[in-house]
């Protein structure tokens, strides 16, 4: 049972336009939403995050919003660089009481191409 | 701040053959540590998560093992690999304080 879906394997824009990658979750219980981005060979490095509470979380060209009721979230990519070029990863948990997270689930990832 | 250090980066073995990945984390105490494998075409699998020395919780049955000698130390085994053990493996730590982990640089097995 897979519980944090990323249904596009891949998505491709162009340079300066807009990159938006999704990610569903069936489990309730998550309070605590992140994106990964990862290059060939390399580990997976935290992007971005939000907790249940919030709707939108914005860090400079990265945006995640985060629908409760529809169980579902997306990052937004504005403008797109080509050095964005990567697999994301979209990763859920629940947060414990010292407000670390319990076991992330992470999705397939999706991987952005962004063509200059 | 934390820091994982995996090694080797690149490991080519036969079938049949042992394996150890080591994994060290700098700059925090007793973390949560976890492997990770990456197959190809499919995500992030939690194979084994270690919540103290000597404590470890797999996720998956598998041909793989898990130990803690040391607080800042995990340590994934095989006694014989499969080609199916193939993949890209990850240590990762639990961010203090802050969701998420961080991720060591990663160790590709290439099973042959």
């Amino acid at each position: 049972d897979q519980q944090v879906k990323q249904n596009s394997p891949s998505l491709s824009v162009q340079e300066g336009r807009i990159s938006i990658l999704n990610c569903d979750y069936t489990n309730s219980m998550f309070d605590y939403f992140l994106w990964y981005k990862k290059y060939p060979a390399e580990g997976p490095t935290f992007l971005i995050s939000i907790s249940s509470i919030k709707d939108k979380n914005e860090d400079g060209r990265f945006t995640v919003f985060l629908n409760k009721s529809a169980k579902h979230l997306s990052l937004h990519i504005v403008p797109s660089q080509p050095g964005d070029s990567a697999v994301y990863f979209c990763a859920a948990s629940t947060l414990n009481a010292q407000g670390g997270s319990e076991k992330l689930v992470f999705g397939k990832g999706t991987k952005l191409t962004v063509n200059p | 701040s934390q820091t994982i250090h995996q090694w080797p980066a690149t490991l080519v073995q036969p079938v049949g053959s042992p394996l150890s990945l080591e994994c060290t984390v700098e700059g925090t105490s007793n973390p949560n540590l976890y492997w990770y494998r990456q197959a190809a075409g499919r995500g992030l699998q939690l194979l084994f998560y270690s919540v103290g020395i000597g404590q470890i919780s797999s996720e998956v049955p598998q041909n793989l093992s898990a130990s803690r000698p040391q607080d800042r130390q995990f340590i994934l085994s095989s006694k014989k690999l499969l080609l199916s053990d193939s993949g890209f493996y990850l240590c990762a730590c639990q961010r203090r304080g802050r969701g998420g982990y961080t991720f060591g640089s990663g160790t590709r097995l290439t099973v042959v």
